[in-house]
């Protein structure tokens, strides 16, 4: 049903290394999320934007930053990836209105050695 | 401020049998309730959701949950598991001052026993 995707699944670097995960979606949705998810622990928050050229920080802290320069692209860059980014990265999308369901990707499981 | 907390991070339950899954929640205003369900190696995907009106909301799969306010609770519940019923299933929360925004809880990883 999800027509939102992520690139890459599996991501394995090094540290100090810039990367950019992907996410992309068709359902022409003005709102999505980054969550960040680690093994037993809820998803936290860490970035969203509510439309082209709008983007906010979530509730969790990140030293990661992203970009909306289209509507169906909202990518997540890490500059100097370390250690403890290492983690699950989950994009969604949702129509507008607050009980609306979120679309998830499959996510990226990011390993930075 | 808006929290979840999931009863339980493991539950174990045999094929047949009634799956309970139990859901806190905090929130200073009415609160719009979600239940996902999450498959290895999936993103996740929504079981079922509570916004207004009937307090007994069904969703896929035979699931269903029912919004008690006097007992902040949005317990999931299924009257016979399924083999296909082992996923990790998050409740997550959220209202309409927070534009669309989820917390999550923790997790329950729930297994199948033949």
């Amino acid at each position: 049903e999800a027509d939102i995707y992520q690139t890459p699944r599996y991501l394995v670097i090094g540290t100090g290394k810039k990367i950019t995960l992907e996410c992309s979606q068709t359902m022409g949705h003005d709102k999505m999320y980054w969550y960040q998810q680690d093994p037993g622990m809820e998803l936290h928050l860490i970035h969203y934007s509510y439309g082209v050229n709008s983007t906010e920080k979530g509730d969790l802290s990140s030293e990661s930053t992203v970009s909306r320069i289209r509507t169906e692209h909202f990518p997540l860059t890490l500059e100097s990836a370390r250690p403890s980014h290492t983690s699950q990265y989950l994009c969604a999308s949702s129509e507008e209105g607050p009980g609306e369901k979120l679309f998830f990707g499959s996510g990226t499981q990011l390993s930075v050695l | 401020a808006q929290s979840v907390t999931q009863l339980g991070s493991h539950v174990s339950v045999s094929e047949g049998a009634l799956v309970l899954l139990r859901c806190n929640y905090s929130s200073s205003v009415p609160p719009y309730l979600f239940w996902y369900v999450q498959y290895p190696n999936q993103g996740l995907q929504l079981l079922l959701k509570y916004t207004t009106g009937a307090t007994l909301v069904k969703g896929i799969n035979g699931f269903e949950a029912e919004f008690k306010k006097s007992e902040t609770s949005f317990h999931l519940t299924k009257p016979s598991a399924h083999m296909s019923d082992a996923a990790e299933y998050f409740c997550a929360v959220s209202d309409a001052n927070q534009g669309g925004k989820l917390i999550f809880g923790q997790g329950t990883e729930l297994s199948v026993k033949p």
